[in-house]
C-alpha cells in the first residue's frame, strides 16, 4: 500500500526562527513528489520535484528531493506570520501526507 | 480569472438524502479530482477524470458517484450508501494529471 507520512504533525514558532518540514514516502513507480500550502480552505501549489538532489527554490522557501532515502524536505527561513498554514506533500498526484500544521508567532 | 468555483460553501444532507456537490473549471484542464478531507487526516482521492466521458475511482469511492459530460464540469454525488459523509470536500483540477493541481475552496457536508 502506498504510503505518505510528512513530519511534525504541528510546529509552533517565532518570526524569524527556520524550520524544516519532513515528507517520506513509500510508492510504487515514484514520479513525482509535491507540496502545496492549506491556509483556510483552497490548497495552492508549491513545488514539484522529479529529480534527486536538485533543489528548488521560491523566496524564503525552498525543497529537496532525495529518492534514494525516499524523503523530501521544505525550508522555510526567516518565517513570517503569513506562513501560518498546513503544508501537505502529494506523492505521484493523488496520494497526500496528513500534513503539518505550522504556527507563526509575532 | 481563471478558477475552480465549487457549490454551495456548506450543505447539510439529511440521513438516507443524496446530495450533488458542484465543481466547474474555466482553466481549460484536462484532468479533474474529488478529495475529502477529515480533520487529522490528509486529502484522500475519491474519483478523477482524466478527459470527458470517463473517470476512475480512487482509494474511497464507495457511496460516491461522478460524472464528465462536460470538460468544464465534475459533479460529485454522495449516495445514501455513504455512511459517514460528514467532511470537508476538494474539488481540483490540472492540465494533465502529472502536473500540479488547482483547487477549490471546498465544500463542507455535515449530516443533520
Amino acid at each position: 500500500e502506498d504510503k505518505v507520512v510528512q513530519s511534525p504533525l504541528s510546529l509552533v514558532v517565532h518570526e524569524g526562527d527556520t524550520v524544516t518540514l519532513n515528507c517520506s514516502y513509500e510508492v510504487t513507480n515514484f514520479r513525482s513528489l509535491l507540496w502545496y500550502k492549506q491556509e483556510k480552505k483552497a490548497p495552492t501549489f508549491l513545488f514539484m520535484l522529479t529529480s534527486s538532489g536538485i533543489e528548488k527554490k521560491s523566496g524564503r522557501l525552498s525543497s529537496i528531493l532525495d529518492k534514494k532515502e525516499l524523503f523530501s524536505i521544505l525550508n522555510i527561513t526567516a518565517t513570517q506570520t503569513g506562513d501560518s498554514a498546513v503544508y501537505l506533500c502529494a506523492v505521484n498526484q493523488f496520494y497526500f501526507g496528513t500534513g503539518t500544521s505550522l504556527t507563526v508567532i509575532p | 480569472d481563471g478558477g475552480i468555483t465549487q457549490s454551495p460553501k456548506y450543505l447539510f444532507r439529511k440521513e438516507g438524502q443524496n446530495v450533488t456537490l458542484s465543481c466547474e473549471q474555466n482553466l481549460n484542464h484536462d484532468a479533474m479530482y474529488w478529495y475529502r478531507q477529515d480533520p487529522g487526516q490528509g486529502l484522500r482521492l475519491i474519483y478523477y477524470s482524466q478527459i470527458v466521458n470517463d473517470f476512475q475511482k480512487g482509494d474511497i469511492a464507495e457511496g460516491y458517484s461522478v460524472s464528465r459530460e462536460k470538460k468544464e464540469s465534475f459533479p460529485l454525488t454522495v449516495t445514501s450508501a455513504q455512511k459517514n459523509p460528514t467532511a470537508f470536500y476538494l474539488c481540483a483540477s490540472s492540465i494533465v494529471t502529472i502536473r500540479p493541481q488547482h483547487f477549490g475552496d471546498g465544500t463542507r457536508l455535515s449530516i443533520l
